[in-house]
């Protein structure tokens, strides 16, 4: 069981708009640490999609974007494109026993 | 551009060691916390434990302490991450990541491209 959980699969038609939720704790979102979004393509290292919330790196097409409330944070992807395929992982600091980085399950985006 | 390269694929058996490596280049390597994350067979993505290269300052996920050891020489920009004996569970994907600023709190990036370990008998 993963510190921070996201759900396993998301699925949407091009062009539509589909989120990822990441849901975690007071020990780690909820305490106020930022989130962090990672993309990877099978086969590939992750690649930086979203820094401290909602913060795109240069090169990050507008379409992903991120937002945080609470204990929980999520990922919008608007304008689906095929090469948007691939697995999201959420990431944020956790100050309990559990350790102290933790990552999200991760999900697996299909575009249909 | 700010650059990691990791040492290639292992082939280990059981009970054996092994140090797989992250060169880096192109930024102040002393300046910035290394992180090794682990990646099992179809899974997801785990902490494993972090080093400030500045002073050696290394910190490890309670679920891999005592498991491995990480390490780093400043004199060659790179950092290390060694096992004494492995086991066929050590099977993974293996990436090293920079922290994104200066300071402990700061996001993931770049990535190394990843070292495959396999331990089989």
């Amino acid at each position: 069981q993963s510190v921070l959980t996201q759900p396993p699969s998301v699925s949407g038609a091009p062009g539509q708009r589909v989120t990822i939720s990441c849901t975690g704790s007071s020990f780690n979102i909820g305490a106020g640490f930022d989130v962090y979004w990672y993309q990877q393509v099978p086969g590939t290292a992750p690649k930086l999609l979203i820094y401290d919330n909602n913060s795109r790196p240069s090169g990050v097409p507008e379409r992903f974007s991120g937002s945080k409330s609470g204990t929980s944070a999520s990922l919008a992807i608007t304008g689906l494109q095929t090469e948007d395929e691939a697995d999201y992982y959420c990431q944020s600091y956790d100050n309990s026993l559990s350790g102290f980085w933790v990552f999200g399950g991760g999900t697996k985006l299909t575009v249909l | 551009e700010v650059q990691l390269v990791q040492s290639g694929a292992e082939v280990k058996e059981p009970g054996e060691s092994l140090k797989i490596s992250c060169k880096a280049s192109r930024y102040t390597f002393t300046n910035y916390w290394i992180n090794w994350v682990r990646q099992m067979p179809g899974k997801g993505l785990e902490w494993m434990g972090s080093i400030y290269p500045g002073d050696s300052d290394t910190r490890y996920s309670p679920s891999f302490q005592g498991q491995v050891t990480i390490s780093v020489d400043k004199s060659i920009s790179t950092a290390y991450l060694q096992w004494s004996s492995l086991k066929a569970s050590d099977t993974a994907i293996y990436y090293c990541a920079r922290q994104g600023g200066s300071s402990w709190l700061n996001w993931f990036d770049p990535w190394g491209q990843g070292t495959l370990v396999t331990v089989s008998s």
